[in-house]
């Protein structure tokens, strides 16, 4: 029973690239979460989504990222012309239902623009 | 939006030693959860408890959910037990898990 994967572990960008941050959620699990660790600070929440839609954006910067969850495959969480602020640990996590269940978390993202 | 916060903010423990590790919240909730950021990074679920008591070896937590409190008591402590402690809580009205600055513990051999 695999827990919540995310993919690359490590990601180095330099300033101006896309990064793509890729997260499965635990089997049977249709809600997904995303949230950003900076250095030295605790989680932030950005965005939660359930199969093909966006529920929750309020924590998400307007500008640059985005998220989708499509009915086949990973959450993709896309960050486009990243700068040196976007260096964080992403973290995803998912959840049976909503309202009052368990969030499992995956191992994070760390990325690193240069 | 509810404010989460913990004490203290830094620990040091020699091994073998108890502690307890508070978080207040400032609103009615319907999930905590408390969790452990080990040194690589990776955070670890200890507990789902957002009201009553649990136990789980040396560890066991209780929430007060009526006074917006939960403690998190780490009994005869090992150096693996380092890292940083979260206390994480989510509202009725709310979809996420709002979390606390966490709790940094060292524990010295």
């Amino acid at each position: 029973n695999a827990g919540v994967m995310q993919n690359p572990r490590h990601l180095v960008r330099r300033r101006g690239q896309e990064a793509r941050l890729r997260c499965s959620p635990m089997k049977g699990h249709s809600h997904v979460y995303w949230y950003r660790q900076l250095p030295e600070e605790g989680l932030k929440f950005m965005v939660y989504l359930q199969k093909e839609n966006i529920i929750d954006e309020s924590g998400m910067p307007k500008e640059r990222f985005s998220a989708e969850f499509p009915k086949e495959g990973p959450s993709i969480l896309r960050i486009q012309q990243v700068v040196r602020g976007d260096s964080a640990a992403y973290f995803c996590a998912s959840s049976l239902d909503r309202s009052t269940d368990t969030q499992y978390f995956g191992p994070g993202t760390r990325l690193t623009v240069l | 939006g509810i404010q989460v916060e913990q004490s203290p903010p830094d620990l040091i423990l020699q091994e073998g030693a108890n502690s307890t590790l508070r978080c207040n919240f400032s609103d009615s909730v319907n999930n905590l959860q408390w969790f452990h950021q080990n040194p690589w990074g990776q955070l670890i679920n200890l507990f789902y408890i957002p009201s009553g008591t649990k136990q789980n070896g040396r560890l066991s937590a209780t929430t007060v959910a009526t006074e917006r409190y939960s403690l998190l008591y780490i009994s005869s402590s090992q150096t693996t037990d380092s890292g940083v402690y979260f206390c994480a809580v989510r509202t009725n009205a709310g979809n996420m898990l709002t979390f606390g600055g966490g709790t940094r513990l060292m524990v010295k051999p």
